[in-house]
């Protein structure tokens, strides 16, 4: 596709109910990047995939969040048991990988509300 | 691991004015230094990025040095408009990999 793209845009959820949101990367991307956003504040690291690497789940806040990238291409991070603190923006990002460093495209993000 | 450490929270210039936004950075592996703007509900988009081979890098009302022995780098905007009005992120990755972000300076610009 043209661009990075998530879905859904937007997620309503009962608190306790499980969520997947889903995250397409731009065709030939290995980087893959999942971040966090609360209203007003930064961007949160959860997880990074590179190629057929283990992934680097140093930001996953708890056990109740996890991801995962089929065929180095789609991925979908799932939400256990959600809880209120949940709430936020989910946004995806890929690049073509490391290396010199290259520019990071973010999708537009899932905002998921817990109620 | 990588902190990026990211200031002003907040700043407020007058329209035409230049706006300064300084970051820092704790690996000094790290060799990739993106900046990104995201306007009101929108996605971020990079403005600019340098690399640890350069220590300074330009686009039009846009620039960023780099201070590699200090661990800091920073970004100018000149000439500042109302349209520069939106939150800046620093970033810092280590080899091309997971990027770090600082927690990001809400710019204002008054007209």
């Amino acid at each position: 596709g043209a661009g990075v793209s998530q879905s859904p845009s937007n997620k309503v959820t009962e608190k306790g109910k499980d969520v997947e949101l889903r995250c397409d990367p731009i065709s030939g991307h290995t980087a893959l990047y999942w971040y966090r956003q609360s209203l007003g504040q930064g961007l949160e690291f959860l997880i990074y995939f590179q190629g057929n690497s283990a992934p680097d789940k140093s930001g996953l806040p708890s056990d109740r969040f996890s991801a995962e990238r089929t065929g180095g291409s789609v991925s979908t991070l799932t939400i256990q048991r959600t809880q209120q603190e949940d709430s936020a923006v989910y946004l995806c990002a890929s690049s073509l990988g490391p290396g010199a460093g290259t520019e990071a495209f973010f999708g537009q993000g899932t905002r998921l509300t817990v109620v | 691991g990588e902190n990026v450490e990211q200031h002003p929270s907040t700043l407020s210039v007058q329209e035409g004015d230049s706006a300064v936004i300084k970051c820092t950075y704790s690996d000094s592996a790290s060799n990739y230094f993106p900046w990104y703007k995201q306007e009101l509900g929108k996605r971020p988009q990079l403005i600019i990025d340098i690399r640890s081979n350069v220590g300074e890098k330009k686009d039009q009302r846009i620039a960023v040095t780099l201070n590699k022995t200090a661990k800091h780098f920073s970004l100018h905007i000149t000439e500042t408009q109302p349209e520069d009005s939106a939150v800046y992120f620093c970033a810092a990755s280590i080899r091309g990999n997971k990027l770090v972000f600082g927690a990001g300076t809400i710019l204002r610009v008054k007209s």
